[in-house]
């Protein structure tokens, strides 16, 4: 099964600065998707980022405030930019596991549990 | 739009207890349904998955049924163990690989 680690972990920040976030798969993986579970609450997707365009967004989430990129088809990052206390989450990533078309299961990567004060 | 629905945390038991954490969803195709567990301190991780009606998942010990009629994939454990304190989630996807739409997760705690 992929692995998929994120770094960092965790971090704290000030408002209005951003923070990258990195994810790396093991396997290369066509689409990669980025979540945020805000504290107490289930996990929302914020974007699918497929390696070669644009990523996707859901409703409520933005480029210009969550830019994400996909450089090749084991790696992505996300950054939260000019960030409020309301940014303060945990930020996942997930990939399917299986290779390249996968359609097999999503697995998560470990997190990274952003404060911001 | 789609959606699930799970039954609300904490739900609190003894060891050796009989665990059903309820699930249902709303859909307006027909989507593979999943659990997925976060153990304190830790990521998600899948804990079974359900492909089309009346397909059973099962792992650790954990069922749960693809009910179509019903809308639902309750996720049920005949003696839960305190090393099952976490919370679970109740997911869609309409793809395997695809964007998965999650229940607000339901927290379990086991007591020795």
């Amino acid at each position: 099964s992929a692995v998929i680690s994120q770094k960092p972990s965790r971090d704290i920040c000030q408002r209005g600065t951003s923070l990258t976030i990195q994810c790396q798969v093991d396997s290369q993986v066509t689409m990669m998707f980025w979540y945020r579970q805000q504290p107490g609450q289930s996990l929302t997707l914020i974007a699918t980022a497929n390696q070669g365009s644009e990523a996707t967004y859901e409703s409520g989430f933005v480029i210009d405030k969550f830019p994400i990129s996909r450089p090749n088809l084991t790696f992505s990052t996300l950054t939260v930019s000019n960030m409020s206390p309301e940014d303060s989450s945990i930020y996942l990533c997930s990939a399917p596991r299986g290779g390249t078309y996968s359609t097999d299961t999503q697995y998560f990567g470990p997190g990274t549990r952003l404060t911001v004060l | 739009g789609d959606s699930v629905t799970q039954m609300e945390g904490p739900v609190t038991l003894s060891e050796e207890a009989f665990l059903t954490i309820n699930c249902t969803y709303t859909a307006t195709g027909y989507p593979s349904l999943f659990w997925y567990v976060q153990y304190p301190g830790e990521g998600l991780q899948l804990l079974l998955k359900a492909t089309k009606a009346d397909d059973k998942g099962s792992n650790k010990g954990f069922e749960a049924t693809y009910r179509k009629e019903t809308t639902s994939f309750h996720l049920e454990k005949g003696s839960v163990q305190v090393s099952d304190s976490a919370v679970y989630f109740c997911a869609l996807s309409y793809n395997q690989g695809g964007k998965l739409i999650f229940g607000q997760g339901t927290e379990l705690s086991v007591k020795p």
